[in-house]
């Protein structure tokens, strides 16, 4: 079993609709939890992080984490063509193991 | 420079050759990290440096794998005797050590490594 796994797409919701991303892990002793926006051709970047179970909001976003299910959940409320990208997951800091993402497109 | 920076942006080997790529991570991040990314797959992470620490080696897919982190700076990933497998882009990240034990990274635009 991966460490982090990852539907891997493509995601495809209309603009305006709220997107559901979600990520699993195998480590139960996993503490801290990344959701990390990958645009086609360039870097990762942090969007947010999460530790603590239940819901964390950010503008558009929302982690969800629950760790008994060890399941972890980005969603982008009113989504936009913009935040078409893939969404990559990890955990476990210091080393941050990845999940393979999920590709997320927003239709006009 | 202000971000991660990597070199060289590409490299096409042939088959067999050593290749290094390098790495100068933001001034003052203690953390350095190494990851590949295929095409289309997800971040596979190869090594991690922190300060004067020991290395966490265990990404590294096998002994034609190597890194150093000279100066707790500069970082260089060799990869001897390339194998067409080990085309993807190699990804850089640096990070500077927060009070909980990790801080998020910086990644830099990565190097392409295409092997004939």
């Amino acid at each position: 079993q991966k460490e982090v796994e990852q539907n891997s797409g493509p995601l495809s919701v209309p603009e305006g609709a709220i997107a559901s991303l979600n990520c699993t892990y195998s480590d139960r002793g996993s503490q801290s939890f990344f959701w990390y926006r990958q645009y086609s051709g360039k870097s990762p970047e942090l969007i947010m992080f999460i530790y603590s179970n239940g819901d964390k909001e950010d503008g558009r976003f929302t982690a969800q984490l629950n760790k008994a299910s060890q399941y972890v959940s980005l969603l982008i409320r009113d989504s936009q063509p913009s935040d078409s990208a893939t969404y990559l997951c990890a955990v476990n800091p210091p080393r941050f193991v990845f999940g393979p993402g999920t590709r997320l497109s927003v239709l006009p | 420079g202000a971000g991660v920076s990597q070199s060289p942006s590409n490299k096409v080997t042939e088959k067999g050759k050593d290749v290094e790529l390098r790495c100068d991570p933001i001034s003052g991040h203690t953390a350095l990290y190494w990851y590949r990314q295929s095409l289309g797959q997800g971040l596979e992470f190869l090594i991690y440096f922190q300060g004067n620490s020991a290395p966490d080696k265990s990404g590294l897919p096998s002994d034609r794998f190597s890194a150093e982190r000279t100066g707790g700076s500069v970082s260089t990933l060799t990869i001897q005797r390339t194998q067409q497998e080990d085309s993807a882009v190699y990804l850089c990240a640096s990070s500077p050590m927060g009070r909980q034990g990790w801080e998020k990274l910086f990644f830099g635009s990565g190097t392409q490594l295409s092997v004939l």
